[in-house]
């Protein structure tokens, strides 16, 4: 069965600390990995990964990929109060068009 | 904020009754996928539509049912209600078959069934 397991479920920083969250994915026919922001509805994309050593940047966050040993990692520096978000995990697959979600990773940046 | 708009914002329903949720897309967006997030996982995909076809089908049971129509805006219609579909019902455009990094999520509907 195709699943995505996300590490740690949540997380309390301090303004100012950098954190890493995991994405592992066990699934057939993967197409690609993206990482979203979702702080109250919304999911808002933030990345999409696609080959594996390719380290995307956007600001403060950056994210990279592994598909030899299917994870992928989200880094975000000098984190801020704003960042405080769930942030998610979804593999896209080439069947069906479906996305599978990890449970996601609440992150709290206290002041 | 996106361009992905639905409703209503929040619906309370009974078990048995049937609900009908709206989404209207993006502009210049024609395929429209619905997720189904309960408190505390991540969105579960439902289905996909493009060009008023379904283009993709998760793990949920036939009451689920869906519809494009011709301006790209969709609905999602789920019969004979459950406690468990109690749930936050995203649905996302984007501008071609498929998933791509350009899928706007809309801020959803939550779905209270008692």
């Amino acid at each position: 069965e195709d699943k995505v397991v996300q590490s740690p479920l949540s997380l309390v920083v301090h303004e100012g600390d950098t954190v890493t969250l995991n994405c592992s994915y066990e699934v057939t026919n993967f197409r690609s990995l993206l990482w979203y922001k979702q702080e109250k509805k919304a999911p808002t994309f933030l990345f999409m990964l696609t080959s594996s050593g390719i380290e995307k940047k956007s600001g403060r966050l950056s994210s990279i990929l592994d598909k030899k040993e299917l994870f992928s990692i989200l880094n975000i520096t000098a984190t801020q109060t704003g960042d405080s978000a769930v942030y998610l995990c979804a593999v896209e697959l080439y069947n069906n068009n479906d996305m599978r979600f990890g449970a996601g990773t609440r992150l709290t940046v206290k002041p | 904020e996106t361009g992905v708009t639905q409703s209503p914002t929040h619906l309370i329903k009974t078990r048995g009754q049937q609900v009908t949720l709206r989404c209207s897309s993006q502009s210049g967006h024609n395929t429209v996928s619905w997720y189904q997030q309960a408190l505390g996982q991540g969105p579960q995909f439902i289905f996909q539509y493009y060009r008023e076809e379904e283009n993709g089908r998760g793990n949920f049971p036939p009451r689920f049912s869906g519809l494009q129509f011709p301006n790209y805006s969709s609905e999602l219609n789920v019969n004979a209600l459950e406690l468990d579909d109690s749930a936050l019902y995203l649905c996302a455009s984007s501008p071609s078959g498929g998933v791509q990094e350009t899928q706007y999520f809309g801020p959803g509907t939550r779905l209270l069934v008692l």
